[in-house]
């Protein structure tokens, strides 16, 4: 069964440090988001991408952050330079866009980001 | 605002027994998502629930989609150890780029 995959699993950085989250979403989804959970906190929305653009953004996504799609598998999130207060999971997800049908969101497993 | 609550905060329960977690939201329901997960872990999915009063089951657990109190209900029956964790909801209310709300979880522990 097709999944969303997510690497690193987990990634230690110090603060002030780029990184970049990756993410292999579901081969014929449109679209493309991240979340983020603060350890112990809600999920949160932070972006949303289709047509190879940001869609839609929380305020939680800020100048630090960055998306791309660089090879029409690949679907990243770039943090620039990294505080303490990033460190959470983050959580990928991929929707598709069948036509009478409803289109499920896919989750990837997370990536636990430990700022330093 | 776009809200969606769950009740309980936690909970409680002797095992063997069963239990009800329930998220409600303030807008219409399209889709609803439950979700486990350890503390600090992934999430691991359970059910999703489509709009029309769909009701799913998996095992022990039970999930129902109420329409007209834009709420869902999850029932364990006979709990167990292994349900033991945090439940999480999240729901798609209709935004146009299909992302998902949630809800703040409920912490289940199962007492031996």
């Amino acid at each position: 069964e097709p999944e969303v995959t997510q690497t690193p699993s987990h990634q230690v950085t110090q603060m002030g440090q780029e990184v970049i989250l990756r993410c292999v979403p579901i081969s014929n989804h449109l679209y493309f988001y991240w979340y983020r959970q603060i350890l112990g906190q809600k999920v949160e929305f932070l972006v949303s991408f289709y047509n190879n653009e940001i869609s839609e953004k929380s305020e939680i996504f800020d100048d630090q952050f960055s998306v791309e799609r660089p090879d029409g598998s690949n679907f990243t999130l770039k943090i620039r330079s990294t505080k303490l207060e990033d460190s959470a999971m983050y959580f990928c997800a991929s929707v598709g866009e069948a036509v009478g049908v409803y289109n499920e969101q896919f989750f990837g497993p997370g990536t636990r980001l430990t700022v330093l | 605002s776009q809200e969606l609550e769950q009740s309980p905060q936690s909970l409680i329960v002797q095992e063997g027994k069963n239990l009800t977690i329930n998220c409600t939201s303030s807008k219409t329901l399209y889709g609803l998502y439950w979700y486990k997960q350890k503390y600090g872990e992934g999430l691991i999915f359970l059910m999703m629930l489509q709009k029309g009063g769909e009701e799913k089951s998996h095992e022990k657990i039970t999930a129902k989609l109420d329409e007209k109190k834009q709420q869902s209900s999850l029932h364990i029956t006979a709990s167990q150890p292994s349900h033991a964790g945090i439940y999480l909801c999240g729901a798609d209310i209709g935004n146009s780029n299909y992302q998902l709300i949630w809800g703040a979880g409920t912490k289940l522990i199962i007492k031996p």
